[in-house]
């Protein structure tokens, strides 16, 4: 059985700039949920994705956008970067209604210069 | 809104002592809760999950409880060894939402 798997790991970003990040569901797994960690702090939802739709969203701007496909992995794109961008990305799989709780990944690590 | 918080935010202890980590929530209504750990600039690694109707759970050394009532839980750890140092996060999913709140975590460094 493979665990959530991210890629890339570390991203070096020009403010104004696009990024796309990448996840890989663990196997089994139908529903995918991205988090963003700023440092010190605890992760924020930022959306889930189930059946490839978005299935509940946090506080953020829509210039934060995602995808999920037929087999189960997903993307989180970001436009028009801002410094406060800058953050540990988490995504997070699960079965949906999270009966067995959720598992992460490694994170990607965004910095916005 | 549900809101997570931690206590304390950091904790250094001598190898060998049994601790506690303490996790508050203010809405009861929630589905499970999730113990976290954290190393340095890593993922979340799934530690305990604890489902509403549940009061405790275990594995090896770590026990979590949960009082949804007073809104509450505690991972215990006993025997704490150098590797257990890291950051320990609880999080907690709303019934009917489809997010994780989580606290902001208690720093724990464990001295040889």
């Amino acid at each position: 059985e493979t665990g959530v798997t991210q890629s890339p790991t570390h991203l070096i970003k020009t403010r104004g700039q696009q990024v796309t990040l990448r996840c890989s569901s663990q196997s089994g797994h139908n529903t995918v949920s991205w988090y963003q960690q700023a440092l010190g702090q605890g992760p924020q939802f930022i959306f889930q994705y189930y059946r490839e739709e978005e299935n509940g969203r946090g506080n953020f701007p829509p210039r934060f956008s995602g995808l999920q496909f037929p087999n189960y992995s997903s993307e989180l794109n970001v436009n028009a970067l801002e410094l406060d961008d800058s953050a540990l990305y988490l995504c997070a799989s699960s079965l949906v209604g999270a009966t067995y709780g959720y598992t992460f990944g490694s994170g990607t690590r965004l910095t916005v210069v | 809104k549900q809101e997570v918080t931690q206590i304390p935010a950091a904790l250094s202890v001598p190898e060998g002592e049994n601790l506690v980590l303490n996790c508050s929530f203010t809405d009861s209504a929630i589905y499970n809760l999730q113990w976290f750990r954290q190393d340095p600039g890593k993922g979340l690694t799934s530690l305990l999950l604890i489902q509403s109707s549940q009061r405790e759970q275990t594995s090896g050394r770590l026990n979590a409880s949960l009082d949804k009532s007073s809104g509450r839980s505690t991972l215990y750890i006993a025997a704490s060894q150098p590797g257990d140092s890291a950051t320990y996060l609880c999080a907690v999913l709303i019934q009917g939402a489809q997010k994780l709140v989580f606290g902001q975590g208690t720093r724990l460094t464990i001295n040889p």
